[in-house]
């Protein structure tokens, strides 16, 4: 059973395109990370949200965490084939385990 | 500094065979941990540790054993390998556990036939 949802599971847009994709739990976590991955490396960080209802900007990522500490959206304005990779959220409990969402693969073509 | 490093890179392993993975860190960092990552399964935590001397199970600990006599090294032990082992093995370190910043390593992908 996977506790983080992540959808779409993959995604194909043309460069320029927006996207929005998700992470959705019935869990409550007390905080939510979003990583980035390419081909043959491991996740790297992008960004670490804490509060209900935060929102952070990266450039042109928007990272925003619901209300209830239950779900997340990363929005990419203008995509850019270099955005292309495998994008994984993970929840942090109250007792500091962390689960992983399985991701979402995207693709940005030029 | 070279962050988190692991070898192999590659290994191809028999039923019923051992094997260690090793992982390296020299950020000074107390917590590691080592993951699997398979398709449409996300990264699942198989081991931790919070320091030197200190290890606890993950979400998937079967058929793993690991030690950490220091506070870089954090090994990761496949004492008979299975199929369902195959994988791609990725090990990663922060200050501390929780609400950090993780270091991934490059990963080590592992086929057991």
């Amino acid at each position: 059973t996977q506790l983080l949802e992540q959808s779409p599971q993959f995604l194909s847009i043309q460069e320029g395109e927006n996207l929005t994709v998700y992470c959705n739990s019935s869990s409550v976590f007390s905080s939510l990370q979003w990583y980035r991955q390419e081909p043959g490396e491991g996740p790297v960080l992008l960004v670490t949200v804490v509060t209900g209802g935060e929102v952070k900007k990266l450039k042109r990522l928007t990272f925003q965490f619901g209300d209830a500490r239950k779900d997340s959206s990363l929005h990419i304005t203008a995509a850019q084939p270099g955005d292309t990779g495998l994008y994984l959220c993970a929840g942090v409990y109250n007792n500091n385990d962390m689960r992983f969402g399985a991701g979402t693969r995207l693709t940005v073509k030029p | 500094n070279a962050g988190v490093t692991q070898t192999p890179k590659f290994q191809v392993l028999k039923t019923g065979q051992s094997m260690t993975l090793q992982c390296a860190q020299d950020m000074n960092h107390e917590y590691m941990s080592w993951y699997r990552q398979d398709p449409g399964m996300g990264l699942r935590l198989i081991h931790y540790s919070v320091g030197a001397g200190i290890t606890d199970q993950g979400e998937v600990p079967n058929g793993y054993n690991v030690s950490r006599s220091t506070t870089e090294d954090f090994p990761l032990r496949l004492l008979s390998a299975a199929p369902s082992q195959t994988s791609v093995y990725f090990c990663a370190s922060s200050y501390h556990r929780g609400v950090q910043t993780q270091y991934f390593g490059p990963g080590t992908r592992l086929l057991v036939l």
